[in-house]
């Protein structure tokens, strides 16, 4: 069985200070991750993934993430944050056991003041 | 670029009445999600195909819901009757296999129930 647990429901940063969502997984596999993204009101956007190559995982808006197998974690970060930033963010996991079911986290919401 | 469509975008029906939605997927994208949001939570999946097969409805309420991919391409998913609690999202997405690939996501319908 696969879960994943994001460890926080809000974060609030100022613009141009680091990010960082954290997120823990459970999987019976070798699992692929990603973190999406959704902004009000619109679709959920693909932020990054991994796929068992390399564990630094760079995405798409200056995010990252790594892969950490000993901790089950998978924690985005970005060096500064921007006001367009602001937005719900979710953590997402996948395993062979489950036909590739996308079993997402609760999501963090991204809180970004001036 | 290609999208995934959906339709409607906004649903307003009564209690006990029915309502549809449907999906378009990406051309040539094997594996098709119906995932069911409620404000403030992650997406939870009701159903996956592969091609026109289900591969998972174990959280699809079957006494009232039901979903179809007749020739593997675009799909429809029912709920009757309606509920008041089924007020939520609807988010149809399309990956180009079960594994290790990142899914699309369309704009999702949302659905109020009165």
């Amino acid at each position: 069985a696969q879960s994943v647990t994001q460890l926080d429901s809000h974060v609030s940063v100022s613009e141009g200070t680091p990010v960082l969502l954290r997120c823990n997984y459970s999987s019976s596999y070798s699992p692929s991750l990603f973190w999406y993204v959704q902004h009000p009101n619109k679709g959920l956007q693909l932020l990054l993934k991994y796929t068992s190559a390399a564990t630094l995982v760079k995405g798409i808006n200056g995010f990252e993430a790594e892969f950490k197998k000993s901790e089950t974690s998978f924690h985005l970060t970005k060096p500064s944050a921007h006001m367009s930033d602001a937005a719900e963010y979710f953590c997402v996991v996948s395993d062979r056991d489950s036909w590739g079911k996308l079993q997402f986290g609760a999501g963090t919401q991204v809180v970004v003041t001036p | 670029e290609a999208e995934v469509a959906q339709s409607p975008r906004y649903k307003i029906t009564e209690k006990s009445q029915a309502v549809a939605f449907w999906c378009d997927p990406i051309s040539g994208h094997a594996t098709l999600y119906w995932y069911r949001q409620i404000l403030g939570q992650g997406p939870e999946l009701l159903v996956q195909f592969q091609d026109e097969s289900v591969v998972d409805d174990s959280q699809l309420p079957k006494d009232r819901f039901s979903a179809e991919r007749l020739k593997g391409v675009d799909s429809t998913l029912k709920i009757q009757p309606a509920e008041l609690g089924d007020s939520a999202m609807y988010l149809c997405a399309s990956s180009l296999r079960y594994m290790n690939t990142e899914a699309f996501f369309g704009q999702g319908t949302r659905l109020t129930v009165v």
